[in-house]
C-alpha cells in the first residue's frame, strides 16, 4: 500500500524557517518525480514545487523561489521542503504528493506563521 | 505562465443531473491535464489523467474530454456522494498549476 507521511509542521515566527518531511512507503520511491503542494486555509490547491526522481531537476511556484528548497534522499526513501524567511502568506496545509499526476498524496502537514 | 481558469465557480444542481465543468489553459497544454475531487475537511483525490483517462476505481459517472485548452469534467448523474470542490491541474510544463476550483452542491 501507497504510503506518505509527512511531518515537520508547527507554529513559526515571520522570517522563520522550517524544514518539511515526507516518508514514502509502498513504492518504489526513486522511480518517481515527487511534489509539495499546499492548501490555505478555506483556499485552493496551490503547487509549490517539484523534484525529478534523481534530483537533477526542480521546478519552483515563483512566489517560493530562493526561499523554498525541495530535495529528496532516494536511500530513505523521504522528501524534503526546506522553507525560509517565512510570511504569513505560506499558512497552509503542504502535501506530498507523487507523480506528475497526483495519484498519491499524504494527509498533509499544516504550517503556521505568526507572531 | 500558462494560468488556469475554471467555470462555473460553483453550481448547485439536483440529484441525476448532468454537470459540466470547464476548465481553459492560456495556452495549449496538449491533455496534459488532471482532474481532482476534494470533499470538506479530506485530501484532494485524483479523477482523470491524461484529459480523459478514468483514475483506477473512480465511478464511470465521470468522464473527461478536451485538448490544447480546453477541457471539460462532466458528472452523467450528480450523486449526494459527489459533493465537493474539483480542480483541474496541467502538468504539461513547470509551473504545475491548479485552477482556482469548482463548488458542486446539491439543490
Amino acid at each position: 500500500e501507497v504510503q506518505l507521511v509527512e511531518s515537520g509542521g508547527g507554529l513559526v515566527q515571520p522570517g522563520g524557517s522550517l524544514r518539511l518531511s515526507c516518508a514514502a512507503s509502498g513504492f518504489t520511491f526513486s522511480n518517481y518525480w515527487m511534489a509539495w503542494v499546499r492548501q490555505a486555509p478555506g483556499k485552493g490547491l496551490e503547487w509549490v514545487a517539484y523534484i525529478k526522481q534523481d534530483g537533477s531537476e526542480k521546478h519552483y511556484l515563483d512566489s517560493v523561489k530562493g526561499r523554498f528548497t525541495i530535495s529528496r534522499d532516494n536511500a530513505k526513501n523521504s522528501l524534503f521542503l526546506q522553507m525560509t524567511s517565512l510570511g504569513a502568506e505560506d499558512t497552509a496545509l503542504y502535501y506530498c504528493v507523487r507523480g506528475n499526476w497526483g495519484n498519491y498524496w499524504g494527509q498533509g502537514t499544516l504550517v503556521t506563521v505568526s507572531s | 505562465d500558462i494560468q488556469m481558469t475554471q467555470s462555473p465557480s460553483s453550481l448547485s444542481a439536483s440529484v441525476g443531473d448532468r454537470v459540466t465543468i470547464t476548465c481553459r489553459a492560456s495556452q495549449g497544454i496538449n491533455n496534459y491535464l488532471a482532474w481532482y475531487q476534494q470533499k470538506p475537511g479530506k485530501v484532494p483525490k485524483l479523477l482523470m489523467y491524461a484529459a480523459s483517462t478514468l483514475q483506477s476505481g473512480v465511478p464511470s459517472r465521470f468522464s473527461g474530454s478536451g485538448s490544447g485548452t480546453e477541457f471539460t469534467l462532466t458528472i452523467s448523474s450528480l450523486q449526494p456522494e459527489d459533493v465537493a470542490t474539483y480542480y483541474c491541474q496541467k502538468y504539461y510544463s513547470a509551473p504545475f498549476t491548479f485552477g482556482p476550483g469548482t463548488k458542486v452542491d446539491i439543490k
